[in-house]
């Protein structure tokens, strides 16, 4: 039984272009969460989603950054424009139906130049 | 801002020694969970305690909760070198969306 699988496990852009972060939840699970990790520091929530649904967007930023997670394939967080301060680790996690306990991907590591 | 604040941020100890992290929060809460993580790898679950509850076990580890003082503290007995890793708190309020600490670094050396 797969566990979360995330890919790239690193991404490499220049500042301006896009960065797309992919997440498939464990087998059976239709919630999707996504967090971001900056050096040196624990994980802050970003987006809550269900399938075709965003439940919880609250540590989003306002611009440049959406998620999606469709009704087939991974979810997907895209940030459009990257800046340097967008340099950290995305980790994605999944329940089945919204219960604890999340299980966690081995993350994104994304870096700017 | 952060929900918890974990304390302390790094911890060294012997193998064999037991290693006590502790982790407060400010709003009520429905559970309380320990994540571990290694160095560049992603969150592992360890144990979740509910806030009807005070105590928790599994294996080597045992979690308490005080909601009054609201505040947790996870404890590792007869700690292993594999053990060496970053311990987080995280707080689940209303379903969904986790909120951590800050981290404990964990380093147990052989």
């Amino acid at each position: 039984n797969a566990g979360v699988m995330q890919n790239p496990r690193h991404l490499v852009r220049r500042r301006g272009q896009e960065a797309r972060l992919r997440c498939s939840p464990m087998k059976g699970h239709s919630h999707v969460y996504w967090y971001r990790q900056l050096p040196e520091e624990g994980l802050k929530f970003m987006v809550y989603l269900q399938k075709e649904n965003i439940i919880d967007e609250s540590g989003m930023p306002k611009e440049r950054f959406s998620a999606e997670f469709p009704k087939e394939g991974p979810s997907i967080l895209r940030i459009q424009q990257v800046v340097r301060g967008d340099s950290a680790a995305y980790f994605c996690a999944s329940s089945p139906q919204g219960r604890e306990p999340q299980h966690f991907g081995d993350g994104t590591r994304l870096s700017i130049l | 801002s952060q929900q918890g604040e974990e304390d302390p941020q790094a911890l060294s100890i012997q193998e064999g020694e037991n290693a006590t992290m502790n982790c407060s929060y400010k709003t009520s809460i429905n559970n309380l969970q320990w994540y571990r993580q290694n160095s560049g790898r992603g969150l592992v679950h360890l144990i979740l305690i509910r806030s009807n509850e005070r105590e928790k076990h599994s294996g080597r580890l045992r979690v308490t909760l005080d909601t009054s003082k609201k505040s947790s503290s996870l404890l590792i007995t007869a700690s292993r070198a594999a053990d060496t890793a970053s311990y987080f708190c995280a707080t689940d309020a209303r379903g969904g969306k986790l909120i951590f600490g800050q981290g404990t670094e964990l380093s147990v050396k052989p």
